[in-house]
């Protein structure tokens, strides 16, 4: 069955840095596009970034361009989201998604990996 | 950038009863590329619906989406207990893919 197990969360000062990862598992992970989507304590959810199939495609939400930077490896099975400069808005847990294309909706989530951007 | 604001921001209602809730735009959202999920507590989101109407992969038939343009609407026809959660609506038609904030529907 289809699996997405995020990792790398923590607590991290502001202006640091921290990589997430996301292992898949259960379907050709090669074909899909693949996206961060993250959840600030008691609020809604807010697109982060998304990568298409083969790298060849990416995107940001403004409030992260520049200091954020999304990449898969596809041999691996994995996603990536790496976060520098962080800021206290940036505390939420992340969740990494799956999408057939980037005009279809995530139809697969992972449970998720708490970053705590505190001093 | 897309808006989406979602009402009301909660809803109250008995099991049994009809819930409706609504998604509406700030533009047109393409090709009625919006979709609603459904939260609880402590668990990732789940796909209920995509196209603004069609059903996910294992959706009972009781959660059905409508409309176009600007104006989408999620109808619950008869509340389970376990469909007492947040629901959001999301539209991906556009590069830059947009969340509503979420309505709650509790328990009255």
């Amino acid at each position: 069955q289809v699996q997405l197990v995020e990792s790398g969360g923590g607590l991290v000062k502001p202006g640091g840095s921290l990589r997430l990862s996301c292992a898949a598992s259960g379907f050709t992970f090669s074909d899909y596009y693949m996206s961060w989507i993250r959840q600030a304590p008691g609020k809604g959810l807010e697109w982060v970034s998304y990568i298409s199939s083969s790298s060849s495609y990416t995107n940001y939400a403004d409030s992260v361009k520049g200091r954020f930077t999304i990449s898969r490896d596809n041999a691996k099975n994995s996603l990536y989201l790496q976060m520098n400069s962080l800021r206290a808005e940036d505390t939420a847990v992340y969740y990494c998604a799956r999408s057939s294309t980037v005009v279809t909706p995530s139809d697969y989530w992972g449970q998720g990996t708490l970053v705590t951007v505190s001093s | 950038e897309i808006v989406l604001t979602q009402s009301p921001g909660t809803l109250s209602l008995s099991p049994g009863e009809r819930a409706t809730l609504s998604c509406r735009a700030s533009q047109s959202v393409s090709s009625s590329y919006l979709a609603w999920y459904q939260q609880k507590p402590g668990q990732a989101p789940r796909l209920l619906i995509y196209g603004a109407s069609s059903r996910a992969t294992g959706i009972p038939d009781r959660f059905s989406g409508s409309g176009s343009g600007t104006d989408f609407t999620l109808t619950i026809s008869r509340l389970e207990p376990e469909d007492f959660a947040v629901y959001y609506c999301q539209q991906y038609g556009s590069s830059w893919w947009t969340f509503g904030q979420g309505t709650k529907v509790e328990i009255k």
